[in-house]
C-alpha cells in the first residue's frame, strides 16, 4: 500500500542525549517531508528532501534521505525541552502527503 | 495574522446533528488541504482544493461529509449526521501552488469535535 512506516512510536529521552526517528516506505519516495506538532499544537513544516542520499542539516536537527529513496531519518543532538512534542514524516501522494504514525519525543524529568 | 485560521476552534455536537467548519488559508495561497487526526496518529487526508476545485477526495470519506470553496478562497467542511467515531480534530492547510507539487503545507489551528 501507500503506507509509510515510522518508528519508534515514542522515545524517552534525558535533557542532552540524543534522539532519532524512522521513517520506512516499501515504495520509492518522490519526496520527504518531515514535520514537528507541539503538544496542544498543530504540525509546523521543518524540511523537504527529495534527491538521493541527500543530508540536510538544521542547527542541532539532521535530516537524512536514504540513496535508494525508501526510507529517511531525522536525528537531534544533545535534546533540549524545548525539542518536545512528536515529528511526523510524511511522503507525497497523488495530491496530498500521507503522514506516518509519528514519534514522540519525551524529555525524562 | 497571516496565518490560516480555522473556525470554531471547538465545537461539542450529539449524535445526528450536522456540524460545519471554516477555514481561511493564507491569502496568497491556491492550494488547500483538510485533514482528520486523532490522538496518536498522523494527520489523515480528507480533500485537497486547488482554487475552487476540489481535485481529490479520500476514498475513506463517507457521503456525510462535503467540503466547499466556492470562490477558491475559504473552505468549508461539512459532517451531516455525525456520528461518536467523527470524533477528532479537523486540521486545515494550505499552501502555494510555486515550485512544484508537494510545497510546504501551513497549518491552522484545527477544530476539535467532540460528538457525544
Amino acid at each position: 500500500g501507500q503506507q509509510v512506516m515510522q518508528i519508534p512510536q515514542y522515545q524517552h529521552v534525558q535533557e542532552g542525549e540524543d534522539f532519532t526517528t524512522y521513517c520506512n516506505s516499501s515504495t520509492t519516495l518522490s519526496n520527504i517531508q518531515w514535520y514537528k506538532q507541539r503538544p496542544g499544537g498543530h504540525p509546523v513544516f521543518l524540511i523537504q528532501l527529495v534527491k538521493s542520499g541527500e543530508v540536510k542539516k538544521q542547527k542541532r536537527l539532521t535530516f537524512q534521505f536514504g540513496e535508494a529513496k525508501k526510507n529517511s531519518s531525522l536525528h537531534i543532538t544533545a535534546t533540549q525541552t524545548t525539542d518536545v512534542g512528536t515529528y511526523f514524516c510524511a511522503k507525497g501522494g497523488n495530491y496530498q502527503l500521507i503522514w506516518g504514525a509519528g514519534t514522540k519525543l519525551i524529555i525524562k524529568p | 495574522d497571516t496565518g490560516v485560521s480555522q473556525d470554531p476552534r471547538h465545537k461539542i455536537t450529539k449524535r445526528g446533528q450536522n456540524v460545519t467548519f471554516r477555514c481561511d488559508p493564507i491569502s496568497e495561497h491556491n492550494r488547500l488541504y483538510w485533514y482528520r487526526q486523532t490522538l496518536g496518529q498522523g494527520p489523515e487526508f480528507l480533500t485537497y482544493f486547488q482554487n475552487e476545485a476540489q481535485l481529490e477526495k479520500s476514498r475513506l470519506l463517507s457521503d456525510r461529509f462535503s467540503a466547499e470553496r466556492p470562490k477558491g478562497s475559504f473552505s468549508t467542511l461539512e459532517i451531516q449526521r455525525t456520528e461518536q467515531g467523527d470524533s477528532a480534530m479537523y486540521l486545515c492547510a494550505s499552501s502555494t501552488i510555486a515550485g512544484g507539487l508537494y510545497n510546504e503545507q501551513f497549518f491552522g489551528p484545527g477544530t476539535r469535535l467532540t460528538v457525544l
